[in-house]
């Protein structure tokens, strides 16, 4: 399809478990972020990665989480040592650069057990 | 430091009623200023945009215009259908300041009743 594709869309794990969540943003997008929408804390900015350089990296939790991007495109989130208040639904966009509207995948639900 | 804010969910309607979401926002810049929509089990999508002021953003029969002096981008739609039924967030992104991010507001649930 066109849109962003993120996988997997569901994700339980023990705590303590190291996870790997991965997005693909539509083809030719050059921005691409990460956000983690739960309940208490409603959507919250991860990290913005520019071509394959993260600019801003302000969101990040803790050094538990990380991010990378490779080629311009495809992204992993990872997140060390899973707590259970990593619980959340995490959602990947991308935009063909930062000036334009963002275009959101249908997230990766994790849930920490 | 950036700022939305939404009014308090859920608003429930019944079909063809007039809708009205508010949302005020803090900005460092002169920011861009977004409503996205979050369907049942779906993910966000854009539902119209505005980057400077007097513009109206509109999309599907819903309008918001930038409004700098009150600093709001209220959502109005004149007839609601059940399929509205949704979670809308208003949300911006502060250009000058370097801000790619967007600061999303806590969203606010809509019930549609037939």
């Amino acid at each position: 399809g066109a849109g962003v594709s993120q996988s997997p869309s569901n994700k339980v794990t023990e705590k303590g478990k190291d996870v790997e969540l991965r997005c693909d943003p539509i083809s030719g997008h050059t921005a691409l972020y990460w956000y983690r929408q739960s309940l208490g804390q409603g959507l919250e900015f991860l990290i913005y990665f520019q071509g394959n350089s993260a600019p801003d990296k302000s969101g990040l939790p803790s050094d538990r989480f990380s991010a990378e991007r490779t080629g311009g495109s495809v992204s992993t989130l990872t997140i060390q040592r899973t707590q259970q208040e990593d619980s959340a639904v995490y959602l990947c966009a991308s935009s063909q650069n930062s000036n334009q509207p963002q275009h959101f995948g249908d997230g990766t639900r994790l849930s920490i057990l | 430091g950036n700022s939305v804010t939404q009014m308090e969910g859920p608003v429930t309607l019944s079909e063809e009623a007039f809708l009205t979401i508010n949302c005020t926002y803090t900005a460092t810049g002169y920011p861009s200023l977004f409503w996205y929509v979050q369907y049942p089990g779906e993910g966000l999508q854009l539902l119209l945009k505005a980057t400077k002021a007097d513009d109206k953003g509109s999309n599907k029969g819903f309008e918001a215009t930038y409004r700098k002096e009150t600093t709001s981008f209220h959502l109005e739609k004149g007839s609601v259908q059940v399929s509205d039924s949704a979670v809308y967030f208003c949300a911006l992104s502060d250009m000058d300041t370097g801000r790619r991010a967007l600061t999303f507001g806590s969203g606010t649930r809509l019930q549609v009743q037939p």
